[in-house]
């Protein structure tokens, strides 16, 4: 069965401190592979979508990049991080748009 | 960019009450998807519309896609202690999935 493990789950940052949030799926090949982030009650925010190894499509300027270095390896980094950075990041996958799951979740906090 | 106008932005019902929250779109979806997020945890799917005016069931939950493929509902019956949480619309955007601003519920017991 299909699996994806995201982490780390929590983490607390200095405003220009970097970041690395990993993603990566199992039982899966070539699955769509998204980043969403969700401040504190609110929507979700598509923020990169990879259709494959190193294709990423970026939804909002921002100081964030990804990367995908594997087919089910999802990076989201940051080379300096902001105050409004803070939030709720979730990767997710699907196979060609159908159901989308996702992660647990990795909760970050810059202060 | 495409994205779906959900409403109510917040709703809190008694225990037992019917809940209802909506999802409009200016154009038509070739399908839409609903998910449900528990507090602190992250979005559930629940279920994907495809046919102009479909309706499912999901034991006490209904979803139900508009004629016109354009607006899409999801009711509670009774709701429950346990139906707490954010409900979310999405549609299908290229390769991508927008979501709506989602509908948070809240249930007194």
């Amino acid at each position: 069965s299909q699996t994806i493990h995201q982490w780390p789950a929590t983490l607390v940052q200095p405003v220009g401190s970097p970041l690395s949030l990993e993603c990566t799926v199992e039982g899966t090949s070539n699955p769509n592979l998204y980043w969403y982030r969700q401040a504190a009650g609110r929507g979700l925010q598509l923020l990169f979508y990879s259709v494959g190894i190193g294709q990423i499509s970026s939804e909002v300027p921002q100081n964030l990049s990804a990367s995908r270095p594997q087919d089910r390896q999802f990076i989201l980094s940051s080379k300096k991080l902001l105050l409004s950075d803070s939030g709720f990041y979730l990767c997710a996958w699907s196979v060609d748009l159908g159901e989308l799951f996702f992660g647990e979740g990795s909760r970050l906090t810059v202060l | 960019g495409q994205q779906v106008m959900q409403i109510p932005q917040y709703q809190h019902v008694q225990e037992g009450e019917d809940f209802t929250t909506y999802c409009n779109s200016s154009t038509t979806l070739s399908n839409i998807q609903w998910y449900k997020q528990r507090p602190g945890g992250h979005p559930v799917f629940l279920i994907q519309l495809v046919k102009s005016g479909e309706v499912k069931k999901q034991k006490r939950l209904t979803f139900q896609f508009g004629e016109a493929k354009k607006n899409s509902s999801l009711h509670i019956t009774a709701t429950q202690t346990t139906d707490v949480g954010t409900y979310f619309c999405a549609e299908e955007y290229g390769n991508k999935l927008v979501f709506g601003a989602g509908t948070i519920l809240r249930v007194k017991s």
